[in-house]
Order: C-alpha cells, then sequence, then structure tokens
C-alpha cells in the first residue's frame, strides 16, 4: 500500500498570509491527525478527524483549522500566520484513530510540510 | 505539552554497540510506540507497546514497559550507521483521545562508524 502522502513538502509564506496543506491517508485509513514539529516546543497533537468529524483538538489557537473529505484526504489550514507558526507539520493515519477502548492503533505518518513565514 | 522525559537527550555510541533510550510519561495509557526520525523527515513507527505488556521485541529493537513506573526504554542492539536518527516515544492515553498520541522530547542517537 502506498504510505501517507503530504502536499506541499515545502512551502514560504509572510506573515498575515493563509495556508493550506494537504494529507492524503493510507487506502483504508479513516482517522487522520495533524502535529506540529518545532525545536522549541516538540511535536504537538493539533487536532484529529474521523469520518469527516472533528473527534479531538489540542491547544492551539482558533486560527488552526481542518476538515476532511468523503475519501478521508484531510487539510489544514492556518490563517493569519505568524512567524512561530514557522514548523514542520506532520499528518498521521490509522485505521479508527483509538476508537475501541483496548486500541493498538498504530499511526503511519507522512514526510510532512515545512512550512516557513517570513 | 509533552508527556514526559526522555533520556538522554543524545547518544553517542560507536557501530557495533548498544543503545538505550528511556522514557517516561504522566498519565495512564493504552499503549506506547516509538518512532525514528531522520533529519526532520516524517516518523517512522518502530514499534507499539501495549499497557498490558511488558516486554515486546522486533528484529535488534527490544522495548521494555513498566506501567507502575510509568516508563520505558527501548534498546537497540548491534547499532549501525544507518541507525542514527532522534528518537521519539509517543504515549495513547486511550479513551476519548482519539488519534492523539504524545510525544517525549526524543533522544539524538549518533552511530559512529
Amino acid at each position: 500500500k502506498a504510505g501517507v502522502t503530504q502536499t506541499p513538502r515545502y512551502l514560504i509564506k509572510t506573515r498575515g498570509q493563509q495556508v493550506t496543506l494537504s494529507c492524503s491517508p493510507i487506502s483504508g485509513h479513516r482517522s487522520v491527525s495533524w502535529y506540529q514539529q518545532t525545536p522549541g516546543q516538540g511535536l504537538q497533537f493539533l487536532f484529529e478527524y474521523f469520518s469527516e468529524t472533528q473527534r479531538n483538538k489540542g491547544n492551539f489557537p482558533g486560527r488552526f483549522s481542518g476538515r476532511q473529505f468523503s475519501n478521508s484526504r484531510s487539510e489544514m489550514n492556518v490563517s493569519t500566520l505568524e512567524l512561530g507558526d514557522s514548523a514542520l507539520y506532520l499528518c498521521a493515519s490509522s485505521l479508527l484513530g483509538g476508537q475501541s477502548p483496548q486500541s493498538t492503533d498504530t499511526q503511519y505518518f507522512g514526510p510532512g510540510t515545512r512550512l516557513t513565514v517570513l | 505539552s509533552q508527556q514526559g522525559e526522555e533520556d538522554p537527550q543524545a547518544l553517542s555510541i560507536q557501530e557495533g554497540e548498544n543503545a538505550t533510550m528511556n522514557c517516561s510519561y504522566k498519565t495512564s495509557i493504552n499503549n506506547l510506540q516509538w518512532y525514528r526520525q531522520n533529519s526532520g523527515r516524517g516518523l517512522v513507527h518502530l514499534i507499539l507497546i501495549r499497557s498490558n505488556e511488558r516486554e515486546k521485541h522486533s528484529g535488534r529493537l527490544r522495548v521494555t514497559l513498566d506501567t507502575s513506573k510509568k516508563s520505558s526504554s527501548l534498546l537497540i542492539t548491534a547499532s549501525r550507521a544507518a541507525d542514527t536518527a532522534s528518537y521519539f516515544c509517543a504515549t495513547d492515553a486511550g479513551g476519548t483521545s482519539y488519534g492523539k498520541l504524545t510525544f517525549g522530547q526524543g533522544t539524538i542517537l549518533t552511530v559512529h562508524p
């Protein structure tokens, strides 16, 4: 099976702009999670989508949003970019996203989108 | 926020030696997973250990989990230069933490040829 794909791989934007990142999960996976990775804060959970519904959200401002389509592909959007939004954005897919209490769902990560805000 | 600590923060060894990395976490978990990351690229899944398991092996990897101490360790035996990477532990708290893994700060492993 093809792995998780993310587009674009690199982006350069200026402050105040908005950006949309795309993630295509592994075929058959219904859960997509997004993470932000920075040198200072490490890997932080943004949100998770399952069957087009956001089920879980991390502690990020409302400028960060996302959605999921019926084919499980997901996009995340960041509006009014700030310098501190420069980061590697990773998406991960899993079968069910931990739906069952004893879940052993493995998350498989894409290569990431490197966003630089100038 | 990070779930816990990983130590050491950096580890430098020679090829052929074993590498041990430790991870501590704060809350109860469903499972704990270890990932590898090369030079700021995507994360590669290495191994998952469930909360009711104490030890798991996969090739040259051995993971232990002590839920009473809220800690885990990853042992890489007979290290190779290609093992040079950052290693992260990540916990799945289960319940309504859908799709959320909480990561440690990572250990940077350098294996010298």
